[in-house]
């Protein structure tokens, strides 16, 4: 597609369930990011892939987080046993991997943990 | 490691005045350096970037940001305001080589609202 495509744009979900949210890159990038935005916060790095390195996954907040990245492709971002403080938009971004290029944001996925 | 320090979580203008967003980093080397903005509801788009050469660099919407290593600042700036400008802007910054956290390092962002 033109752009970062994420789905779904809306998940309510219950405590305790999991999730899984989904981001299909622009074609031909390399690095693809996930971020969390809360309400009032920046945004927070949560996990990186570039290429066909082991991924960067330095910015999780627990174990309960994991993400994969299939065939250089799409990507799934898990969150187990879900907490109402995972309540936040979760963005994905890709770039073609050299960094003076800046990246491209999908709209984001709103997750609500009730 | 960069780091991104943003002015101002709210900044208020009447509409056609002048707009100046604020934007310090902090880096061990040279940093690519980046503003993005997001309205209501949607992703993060890009506004300008600044990577090398011209220290003032123009971006979509009327917007600018000048360069300023002395100062290690990245000030974003729009000569008249409009009231489509009101939305969340980000400023960002990214070291030359090197991934992970450090790749793309984003402020805290700064909500511009625009008076009538």
């Amino acid at each position: 597609g033109a752009g970062v495509s994420q789905s779904p744009s809306n998940k309510v979900t219950e405590k305790g369930k999991d999730v899984e949210l989904r981001c299909d890159p622009i074609s031909g990038h390399t690095a693809l990011y996930w971020y969390r935005q809360s309400l009032g916060q920046g945004l927070e790095f949560l996990i990186y892939f570039q290429g066909n390195s082991a991924p960067d996954k330095s910015g999780l907040p627990s174990d309960r987080f994991s993400a994969e990245r299939t065939g250089g492709s799409v990507s799934t971002l898990t969150i187990q046993r879900t907490q109402q403080e995972d309540s936040a938009v979760y963005l994905c971004a890709s770039s073609l991997g050299r960094f003076d290029q800046g990246a491209f944001f999908g709209q984001g996925t709103r997750l609500t943990v009730v | 490691a960069q780091s991104v320090t943003q002015l101002g979580s709210h900044v208020s203008v009447s509409e056609g005045a002048l707009v100046l967003l604020r934007c310090n980093y902090s880096s061990s080397v040279p940093p690519y350096l980046f503003w993005y903005v997001q309205y209501p509801n949607q992703g993060l788009q890009l506004l300008l970037k600044y990577t090398t050469g011209a220290t003032l660099v123009k971006g979509i919407n009327g917007f600018e940001a000048e360069f300023k290593k002395s100062e290690t600042s990245f000030h974003l700036t729009k000569p008249s305001a409009h009231m489509s400008d009101a939305a969340e802007y980000f400023c960002a910054v990214s070291l030359p080589r090197g991934g992970g956290a450090d790749g793309l390092t984003f402020g805290k962002g700064t909500h511009l609202i625009i008076q009538p």
